[in-house]
């Protein structure tokens, strides 16, 4: 079957760096989403990752490694308005997207 | 405001009640979704309709019903639903079905059934 796994919860301090991994096994694959969601908001678009290797858009970084089926968010200066849900997603072969639950992630002063 | 809008934000609905969930995009986008997402679970993609043409049924229950009328407008006809129906329903769009950039999801409409 495919599966996407991702922790259920991380917590990290104000300014500081937090990593959120996600591993998958999908029939083939065609690129790795990351999206962010706010409690009781629309998921949004953060990064779409197709070749291995590190993309950075601001505070925000996604790298994947498609041969171990690895991907990580990383998020740096962490601000409290980074409290939310990160999804992790996956085009398979058949251009399905599948998708992770969600890890949320709670940000301490 | 993503440009995809559900409406209602909530609904509470008894099991015998009739309702409809309406989502609504003015990006130009050609692909429109929905999705259910409950708490602690990955989205479920229910129906998939692209040029206002059904594409995708993933073995939805028949008391979920898709509208598809325009390629602006979106409906979820909801009937004799189940407690365990109970969910955040999510509407999505891309301008194609294999957009890079993702899809624009609605904020969603949290349905309780009672």
């Amino acid at each position: 079957g495919q599966n996407i796994d991702q922790p259920t919860e991380m917590t990290a301090t104000e300014g500081a760096i937090v990593q959120i991994n996600c591993t998958y096994q999908t029939s083939g694959f065609n690129g790795l989403f990351w999206y962010q969601q706010h409690a009781g908001e629309a998921p949004t678009f953060l990064s779409y990752n197709v070749l291995d290797g590190l993309e950075e858009k601001g505070r925000f970084s996604s790298f994947l490694s498609r041969s171990k089926g690895y991907s990580y968010l990383l998020l740096k200066e962490l601000q409290m308005k980074d409290s939310a849900s990160y999804l992790c997603a996956v085009w398979d072969s058949n251009y399905q997207l599948i998708w992770g639950a969600g890890t949320k992630l709670i940000i301490k002063p | 405001e993503t440009g995809v809008t559900q409406t209602p934000r909530h609904l509470v609905m008894g099991m015998t009640n009739k309702k409809s969930l309406k989502c609504e995009q003015h990006l130009g986008h050609n692909a429109m979704y929905w999705y259910k997402q409950s708490a602690k679970k990955p989205l479920e993609l229910m129906f998939v309709y692209n040029f206002k043409e059904q594409t995708e049924n993933n073995s939805v229950p028949s008391r979920f019903s898709p509208e598809c009328p325009n390629s602006s407008h979106l409906f979820l006809h909801l009937h004799t639903l189940q407690p365990e129906d109970s969910a955040l329903y999510l509407c999505a769009s891309s301008q194609d079905r294999e957009p890079s950039y993702g899809y624009t999801f609605g904020s969603g409409t949290r349905l309780t059934v009672v």
